[in-house]
């Protein structure tokens, strides 16, 4: 079972940004939180990940909070080609039994 | 793109025929893996394959047989399969497994089985 949390649908306007929360309260020491994207009929696609400090690329920022039992993702200006299922997974490994793609997040950027 | 290829992209087959799908990487990478996706469902661990040796075999039926020839080719034979075996399934390489927690999964564009 995913030992994450996510809201199952969220939407999003064009030009604004998108903000995708995680709860992760089972969250060990060892055990990093990444982020992965599926547009529809593709395979899935890497984000960003992170232990416990704040991280940002050019797709995406992660915020994690002090206690790292939730995260935010944040894309900063949502585009419609960002429409997809956002997946976050927590896991000490890249891989593995433990690297669970739970159902996700469907984000809908809306024009 | 990111790499990795799969083919073919679509396939339909009947319960008694014999079939492969493909997956080619060509990132230099050392681990490859098997996924299915059902409808409405999450990814499913299949396989994984470090250094074309077989890591991990998470309780698949054998009428999916994986083979690795080399690092950078992975085969998912597949044989008599039943129509809930329909599903979209994908391939994905890393760098390597265990202590490379930077490493990231690469996914192919997945191949769309259906089973008649």
């Amino acid at each position: 079972d995913a030992k994450t949390t996510q809201p199952p649908s969220m939407d999003c306007a064009e030009g604004r940004a998108a903000n995708l929360p995680c709860n992760h309260s089972t969250i060990s020491g060892n055990e990093y939180v990444y982020w992965y994207r599926q547009i529809h009929s593709q395979g899935p696609q890497y984000i960003i990940h992170g232990l416990k400090n704040n991280e940002t690329n050019e797709m995406a920022s992660l915020i994690i909070t002090e206690d790292r039992k939730s995260s935010t993702l944040i894309l900063p200006h949502a585009t419609l080609r960002d429409t997809a299922v956002y997946y976050c997974i927590v896991s000490a490994y890249n891989y593995g039994q433990n690297f669970v793609f739970g159902p996700g997040t469907r984000l809908s950027v809306l024009p | 793109e990111t790499g990795v290829t799969q083919t073919p992209r679509h396939l339909v087959m009947g319960m008694t025929n014999k079939k492969s799908l493909k997956c080619e990487q060509h990132l230099g990478h050392n681990a490859m893996y098997w996924y299915k996706q059902s409808a409405k469902k999450p990814l499913e661990l299949m396989f994984v394959y470090s250094l074309e040796e077989r890591v991990e075999n998470n309780s698949v039926p054998s009428r999916f047989s994986p083979e690795c020839p080399n690092s950078s080719h992975l085969f998912l034979h597949l044989h008599t399969l039943q129509p809930e075996d329909s599903a979209l399934y994908l391939c994905a390489s890393s760098q390597d497994l265990v202590g490379k927690t930077t490493d990231t999964q690469y996914f192919g564009p997945g191949t769309r089985l259906t089973v008649l």
